[in-house]
Parts: C-alpha cells; sequence; structure tokens
C-alpha cells in the first residue's frame, strides 16, 4: 500500500514568486491535513480538507491556500513568496477526520525562498 | 488555546538501554487525544503510540510505552532497548476531540534523541 506522496521533495524559489505543492494521501484516505515545519517556529497546522472542503483553518495569511480534488490528492499553495516561507510542508492524510485514528504523513517539500 | 511542552531538546541513551522523552501538555478540555510522532533524517513523520484521555491504561506499542498521568497533563514516553534506530527527533503532540474543535494537531518542539553503540 503506498504511502502518502509529496512533490515535490525539494524547490527552491525566489522572494515574490508562487508556488503549488501537491500531496497524494493514501488510497482511500478521504482527508488530507497541511503543516508547516520551520525550526523557529516548530509544527504549524495551516489546513485540513475533507471531501474537496475545507474543514479548518490554521493562522496563516490568505497567501496560504490549498484545494482538495475529487480523487482526495490535494496541493497547497503560497502567494507573492516571502523569505520566512522558507520551510518543510508536511502533508497528513486520514482515513475520516475523525479525532480517534492518527495521521500518516508524507516525507514533505522542502521549499527554500531565496 | 492548547499547549505542548517537550521540556529535554535533546538526549542521549546508550544502545539497549531504557530513555524516557517528557511531555506536558495545558488543556481545560476533558477530552483529548496524545500522540508521540518520530521523525528520522527521511523527515517523514511516523506514528510511535497513541493515548485516548479517556483511558487511564497506558499505551504501549512493543518497545515503547507511555506513562500518562491526566490530573498532572503530562505524557511521558519510555522506549525500552533502544536501538541505534530510533535516533530521531520526537514529536509530541495533542489533539482535541471536543465537539466542534478544529482536531489538528498541536506539537511539542520536540526532543532530538541520540542512541549511542
Amino acid at each position: 500500500k503506498a504511502g502518502v506522496t509529496q512533490t515535490p521533495r525539494y524547490l527552491i524559489k525566489t522572494r515574490g514568486q508562487q508556488v503549488t505543492l501537491s500531496c497524494s494521501p493514501i488510497s482511500g484516505h478521504r482527508s488530507v491535513s497541511w503543516y508547516q515545519q520551520t525550526p523557529g517556529q516548530g509544527l504549524q497546522f495551516l489546513f485540513e480538507y475533507f471531501s474537496e472542503t475545507q474543514r479548518n483553518k490554521g493562522n496563516f495569511p490568505g497567501r496560504f491556500s490549498g484545494r482538495q480534488f475529487s480523487n482526495s490528492r490535494s496541493e497547497m499553495n503560497v502567494s507573492t513568496l516571502e523569505l520566512g516561507d522558507s520551510a518543510l510542508y508536511l502533508c497528513a492524510s486520514s482515513l475520516l477526520p475523525l479525532r480517534v485514528y492518527g495521521y500518516t504523513f508524507g516525507s514533505g517539500t522542502r521549499l527554500t525562498v531565496v | 488555546a492548547q499547549t505542548v511542552t517537550q521540556s529535554q531538546p535533546e538526549m542521549s541513551v546508550q544502545e539497549a538501554e531504557t530513555v524516557t522523552l517528557s511531555c506536558t501538555y495545558d488543556t481545560s478540555e476533558s477530552d483529548y487525544y496524545l500522540f508521540w510522532y518520530k521523525q528520522p533524517p527521511s523527515r517523514q513523520m511516523i506514528l510511535v503510540i497513541r493515548q485516548e484521555a479517556y483511558k487511564q491504561q497506558n499505551a504501549t506499542e512493543n518497545r515503547f510505552s507511555v506513562n500518562f498521568q491526566k490530573a498532572a497533563k503530562s505524557f511521558s514516553l519510555k522506549i525500552s532497548d533502544s536501538q541505534l534506530g530510533d535516533a530521531a527527533m520526537y514529536f509530541c503532540a495533542y489533539r482535541s476531540a471536543a465537539p466542534g474543535s478544529q482536531g489538528n494537531l498541536i506539537f511539542g518542539k520536540g526532543t532530538k534523541l541520540s542512541v549511542k553503540p
């Protein structure tokens, strides 16, 4: 059974550009969450999608957005990149957005903004 | 708002010995879930163990066990018979189970565990 797949693994962008990251959840998983990991702030929740609808959103500016497709694959987009957006972006999937389940994480996309 | 604190930025253990990683959390809720995740250099977060707050019995998964003290809001992870492959960052995480809650994971800052051969 394939795990959570995130592409690309590494990305270098210039300040002011925009970027799109992709996440393919485990087959059958319908809930996808995104987290940002930085040395200073640690792991912070970005948003969660279930059945193509955003269920929850963390405390991030509107430059951060996402969506989920009918096959449960998810993308997140960051517009007008800032140096502080450099981070590891982790995607996690779950069978359902039920609290009893743990999430299965991908290996992340390392974004560097220069 | 809930918070999770891991007071040990780094820990070291000799191979085959036992180590305990500390985690405390702050919440006013009575229903929640606690997790320990492991993040090796491969970057993937791996679920180690999960504890449901309404269960008094401490969770155990092979060499990994927790000491869950609900009144003290403490959730420590014990790794027995440590192996070289246990070397990683370990994150403690909280997830609300309250109706209408966001349900996202709230993480501590992590503890870097080194295993000496």
